[in-house]
């Protein structure tokens, strides 16, 4: 049984398009996240939610848009995409209140040319 | 604001042999969590060992230390015995205590093992 899981795994669109990465986790826990992972593999937060609800919004473009429908799931849509959003977005989540580590997905290496 | 340094963007080592990667961490908080993770060419984020800051005793996992300094702001972490398969970049980080949560990382040490 996967923990944490991502779709997809490989995304490569053209600049300008629209598209979504969903994250599915089944261990239960309460706080979802999605961080990019740049080029030169440099690892940061964009976006934190608790139950449903954003609590960490990093600085991260409009075009950038995070949905929780239930605390299982996490979805990343990007509207018009460029360039310099090529890189490995990863979703994780923790138990909320323990700081304990977080569990991450396979990641999507998403590409745009 | 609370940071994370690793100063060995690389690294290698012999198989069998020791490895000693370092990290160092800002943070005026007292109480926190501090982590290894590897991430092998399969691009998954494994969690290695765990620390937390208030237990004075290192961390250890199989053949995974820790060498924590909590008033040095230093978590490094020892490979021994190193194997083919730890070859991976290695991310040091940490989660705070109260407020927002969220892991902060450094940039890694990419860990080579060389047969």
């Amino acid at each position: 049984d996967t923990a944490v899981s991502q779709t997809p795994k490989y995304l490569v669109t053209q600049m300008g398009n629209d598209k979504s990465i969903k994250c599915e986790q089944n261990l239960g826990h309460d706080t979802m996240y999605w961080y990019k992972q740049d080029s030169k593999k440099f690892l940061k937060i964009m976006f934190s939610y608790n139950n449903k609800e954003l609590i960490i919004n990093e600085t991260v473009p409009n075009r950038f848009s995070p949905k929780s429908p239930d605390k299982a799931h996490l979805n990343l849509h990007i509207n018009s995409l460029e360039l310099g959003d090529s890189a490995v977005y990863f979703c994780a989540s923790s138990p909320y209140g323990r700081r304990t580590e977080a569990f991450f997905g396979q990641g999507t290496r998403l590409t745009v040319v | 604001a609370q940071t994370v340094t690793q100063s060995q963007p690389e690294m290698s080592v012999q198989e069998a042999e020791t490895v000693t990667l370092s990290c160092t961490y800002d943070t005026s908080e007292n109480n926190y969590y501090l982590f290894w993770y590897k991430q092998p060419p399969s691009r998954q984020m494994i969690l290695v060992i765990r620390q937390e800051a208030y237990k004075q005793q290192n961390a250890t996992e199989n053949r995974f230390s820790v060498n924590f300094q909590k008033a040095a702001k230093s978590f490094s972490l020892k490979i021994s015995d190193s194997q083919l398969g730890d070859t991976a970049m290695y991310f040091c980080a940490f989660i705070t205590q109260g407020g927002s949560e969220k892991l902060v990382f450094g940039k890694g040490t990419k860990l080579t093992v060389n047969p």
